[in-house]
């Protein structure tokens, strides 16, 4: 299957800090990117769409100005949470799409201290 | 809300044949049945996906009901690797078309 990856693999910062975080698909272009949300025990929750070239799209309850989401190109999407606080804890994992079948990545760990 | 319903675990012994049933009466006719499984701290893994035909690959196979209401993953000779998530999804194809995620089955797999 296609290939997506993200780094960094896990990340610990101070409160108030941002952290970025890159999705690439590596072997195909993606005109679209998801972003991803996991909290222990629970379930994935879409946070956004990312599309190339043009703003992202939020679901609803998702900030869009502290999760800055920039598509640059067909092989990268970052994914920026500002001003962190500790409840932005969380698995992110992001997922790019060739036709028809999404793949993800293997997501990105962030702890908030 | 997810359009599938899914037991909430289930397990198997090892070597044998693991049946993930998925419930999905609401499903369109131009909405594809897609398994995607989550092994513990991993992103999810693609598995297989299929529209009305049963499809099989060299992990699964998938077998839809002809109405199209319900559909169970099969795992011919499960391992304990096979331990994880096992996520149900209806979803189209479409450039906008979007993923959402239930809360899935555990799937056991034991010595």
């Amino acid at each position: 299957g296609a290939v997506v990856s993200q780094h960094p693999s896990w990340v610990i910062c101070k409160s108030g800090t941002s952290v970025k975080i890159e999705c690439r698909s590596l072997d195909f272009q993606a005109t679209t990117m998801f972003w991803y949300r996991q909290f222990p025990k629970q379930s994935l929750m879409l946070m956004a769409t990312s599309n190339e070239g043009s703003k992202a799209t939020y679901e609803q309850g998702v900030e869009k100005d502290k999760f800055l989401i920039n598509h640059a190109s067909l092989t990268l999407s970052t994914l920026t949470v500002t001003s962190a606080h500790p409840e932005d804890s969380s698995f992110y994992i992001c997922s790019a799409r060739p036709p028809k079948t999404q793949y993800f990545g293997p997501g990105t760990r962030l702890l908030v201290l | 809300d997810a359009k599938t319903t899914q037991p909430t675990s289930m397990d198997c012994a090892e070597g044998r044949a693991a049946n993930l049933p998925c419930n999905h009466s609401t499903i369109s006719g131009n909405e594809y049945v897609y398994w995607y499984r989550q092994i513990h701290s991993q992103g999810p893994q693609y598995i297989i996906h299929g529209l009305k035909n049963n499809e099989t690959n060299e992990m699964a196979s998938l077998i839809i009901t002809e109405d199209r209401k319900s559909s169970t993953l099969i795992l011919p000779h499960a391992t304990l690797r096979d331990t994880a998530v096992y996520y149900c999804i209806v979803s189209d194809t479409g450039a906008n078309s979007k993923l959402t995620f239930g809360k899935g089955i555990t799937l056991s797999v034991r010595p």
